[in-house]
């Protein structure tokens, strides 16, 4: 009964290819985001979604779209993949509002050759 | 820009001390502060919240201040334990929702 699942845990692609990560929260949140975290550990958010409405757009090159099929839900489809892609992407989800918790999934790490 | 910065170098103590983490902010003060627990392969686990107009938030051996002054948040681990080993990320929000987060300290507590 995990509370945020991402699939696949582990991604390695060759320079070119088109893929996809998905997430899913069970833990009935109208907030869904996606993250980054560089090889420096930074965490960066990269897109926010209230209720499938896209609400935050971080300067994430159009490579990356999102997308919401239900607010349980949020995929993150990558083309054209770089090698500066290569990072560990979270999904995370909350209630709605600034002051909430997040919660994370166990991150999705991307390997690009 | 707003910036934070978290200790980089790892931060080691005896078990039963008790740790202190810092973060620093330049510029606005958050309306919120949080504090994540990061595991290695594991996603941020939420520990904390505390707000502008608060001094200070307790919960069982973890206590969390802000310092609106200073541009200050301090984490405290009481009585530490080998199992509270792992990176520490502090995030802030100006009330927008979105979390712009700490690069981290990592904390080992020797037995």
């Amino acid at each position: 009964d995990t509370a945020v699942s991402q699939t696949p845990k582990y991604l390695v692609t060759q320079m070119g290819n088109d893929k996809s990560i998905k997430c899913e929260q069970n833990l009935g949140h109208d907030t869904m985001y996606w993250y980054k975290q560089d090889s420096k550990k930074f965490l960066k958010i990269m897109f926010s979604y209230n209720n499938k409405e896209l609400i935050i757009n971080e300067t994430v090159p159009n490579r990356f779209s999102p997308k919401s099929p239900d607010k349980a839900h949020l995929n993150l489809h990558i083309n054209s993949l770089e090698l500066g892609d290569s990072a560990v992407y979270f999904c995370a989800s909350s209630q709605a509002g600034a002051d909430q918790p997040q919660h994370f999934g166990d991150g999705t790490r991307l390997s690009i050759l | 820009s707003q910036k934070i910065e978290q200790n980089s170098e790892a931060l080691n103590i005896q078990e039963g001390k008790t740790a202190t983490l810092t973060c620093n902010y330049t510029n606005y003060s958050p309306a919120y502060l949080q504090w994540y627990r990061q595991d290695p392969g594991r996603g941020p686990v939420f520990l904390l919240l505390i707000r502008e107009n608060e001094k200070e938030k307790r919960k069982e051996r973890l206590k969390v201040t802000f310092d609106t002054t200073l541009k200050q948040s301090l984490f405290h681990i009481t009585a530490s334990q080998p199992a509270d080993s792992a990176t520490y990320l502090c995030a802030l929000d100006f009330d927008t929702g979105k979390l712009i987060f700490g690069q981290g300290t990592t904390l080992q507590v020797k037995p």
